[in-house]
């Protein structure tokens, strides 16, 4: 699987959107991008994936770039309790069932 | 909502004690896997399982075995506990190979 690059930290005011970064220049055309987090003591979160296209759910948004070697995880309207560890990870699934967890990035939400 | 339901959130066991870590999902998903998660290290797989009674094993099998006896549960058995095996264990679950893994809250196991 691709490797991935992330900032250690961010920080980001409550209500304002949180821009999450990550770069996987080395990713091949069958990997998936996904992103999880985790709160403190909790187990990890899904919370988005996606191959080429954009993509937007309930919790937030994906933006691929159209090389494909970086994505931007979006939470539209950052609460206190989005403060967590979140991993980007790059992943083709079959033969790879392995999740691959590197440092992420700690946000921390301000109020 | 996916649920993945681990039996326990924290458990103490005595060096020597067979000890069993329950999972429960209940999506009707193919995929379970069973991780470790320490810190400094990462999340290391240690068994997974893609059908009823089906297993293999993942980086880091030794001193655990699996049961899958239902497609909701996967249970993990550490035969003979010790204290290396004192960490916080994580169940996960998928729907397909290319679909995303949906962990419980973990179970943060002492080994004393």
């Amino acid at each position: 699987d691709a490797k991935t690059t992330q900032p250690t930290s961010m920080d980001c005011a409550e209500g304002r959107a949180a821009n999450l970064p990550c770069n996987h220049s080395t990713i091949s055309g069958n990997e998936y991008v996904y992103w999880y987090r985790q709160i403190h003591s909790q187990g990890p979160q899904y919370i988005i994936h996606g191959l080429k296209n954009n993509e937007t759910n309930e919790m937030a948004s994906l933006i691929i770039t159209e090389d494909r070697k970086s994505s931007t995880l979006i939470l539209p309207h950052a609460t206190l309790r989005d403060t967590a560890v979140y991993y980007c990870i790059v992943n083709s699934g079959a033969g790879s069932y392995q999740l691959t967890f590197g440092k992420g990035t700690k946000l921390s939400v301000i109020p | 909502d996916v649920k993945v339901t681990q039996s326990s959130r924290y458990l103490v066991k005595r060096t020597g004690e067979k000890v069993f870590l329950e999972c429960v999902q209940d999506m009707d998903h193919e995929n379970m896997f069973w991780y470790r998660q320490d810190p400094g290290l990462g999340l290391r797989l240690i068994y997974f399982s893609y059908d009823v009674k089906m297993k293999e094993k993942g980086d880091i099998p030794e001193g655990y075995s699996v049961s899958r006896e239902k497609k909701e549960r996967f249970s993990l058995i550490l035969e003979s506990a010790s204290t290396n095996q004192t960490s916080m264990y994580l169940c996960a679950s998928s729907e397909g190979w290319n679909q995303p893994q949906h962990f419980g809250d973990g179970t943060r196991l002492s080994i004393l």
